[in-house]
């Protein structure tokens, strides 16, 4: 299976800040990379598809790139709504199957 | 409007089996691009992927979780179960279902694939 890690773990940034995540898969898997939010006891939002595609509706200060093995999730502009946990996700075609990375929890210093 | 929702028992015992089911509206499981998928979270803890399924019926399952995992669906119903055998206290967790939104790349010859809607999710625990 492929396996997906993610640095940092966790963050500090203020208002405003530029706040970058990476995410990396064991092995390439070109663009076929997800980015989601997740908000204190809610469910996750997918806001960036295959790698670089921003969800429709979601703002603009966010942005995803890379592909093969290394990924970058940026927030351009830290807002105190954007206070959340991120994951990447990954779907391998052959054998199907989903992983998540572990997740980076933004915070607002 | 797309909506999910996950229903099922708030507490089993161990060795007990967990049956889910995810009751989809604004959207139908017959529809070739999309399907269903669960997916839970320990508290404090990452999201993991369980399993799911797509309108022909083809379905994954968690290489970790796969001998535990049976994925079903109804379409009459607009529903999608899930159980889970042999619970144990490690499986305590929110679990969600999530709408699949899947699409064939011909340039790549590959699927795209994420989850475009989500369920308020249902905290399940496991004690006796």
């Amino acid at each position: 299976d492929i396996q997906m890690t993610q640095s940092p773990s966790s963050l500090s940034a203020s208002v405003g800040d530029r706040v970058t995540i990476t995410c990396q898969a064991s092995q390439d898997i070109s663009n076929y990379l997800n980015w989601y939010q997740q908000k204190p006891g809610k469910a996750p939002k997918l806001l960036i598809y295959d790698a670089s595609n921003l969800e429709t509706g979601v703002p603009s200060r966010f942005s995803g790139s890379g592909s093969g093995t290394d990924f970058t999730f940026t927030i351009s502009s830290l807002q105190p709504e954007d206070i959340a946990t991120y994951y990447c996700q990954q779907y391998d075609n052959l054998p199907r199957l989903v992983t998540f990375g572990p997740g980076t929890k933004v915070d607002i210093k | 409007q797309v909506t999910l929702k996950e229903s099922g028992p708030v507490l089993v015992k161990p060795t007990e089996t967990l049956t889910l089911t995810c009751t989809v509206s604004g959207f139908s499981l017959s529809n070739a691009r999309m399907g269903v998928s669960w997916i839970r979270q320990p508290p404090g803890k990452a999201l993991e992927w369980l399993a799911h399924i797509f309108s022909n019926d083809e379905k994954s399952y968690s290489t970790s979780l796969k001998s535990r995992l049976t994925i079903s669906k109804d379409t009459s119903k607009s529903q999608v179960v899930l159980t889970m055998t042999n619970m144990d206290p490690v499986d305590t967790a929110t679990y969600y279902c999530a709408r699949i939104l899947r699409y064939y790349d011909y340039i790549w010859g590959s699927y795209r694939f994420y989850f475009d809607y989500w369920g308020q999710g249902t905290l399940v625990t496991v004690s006796s």
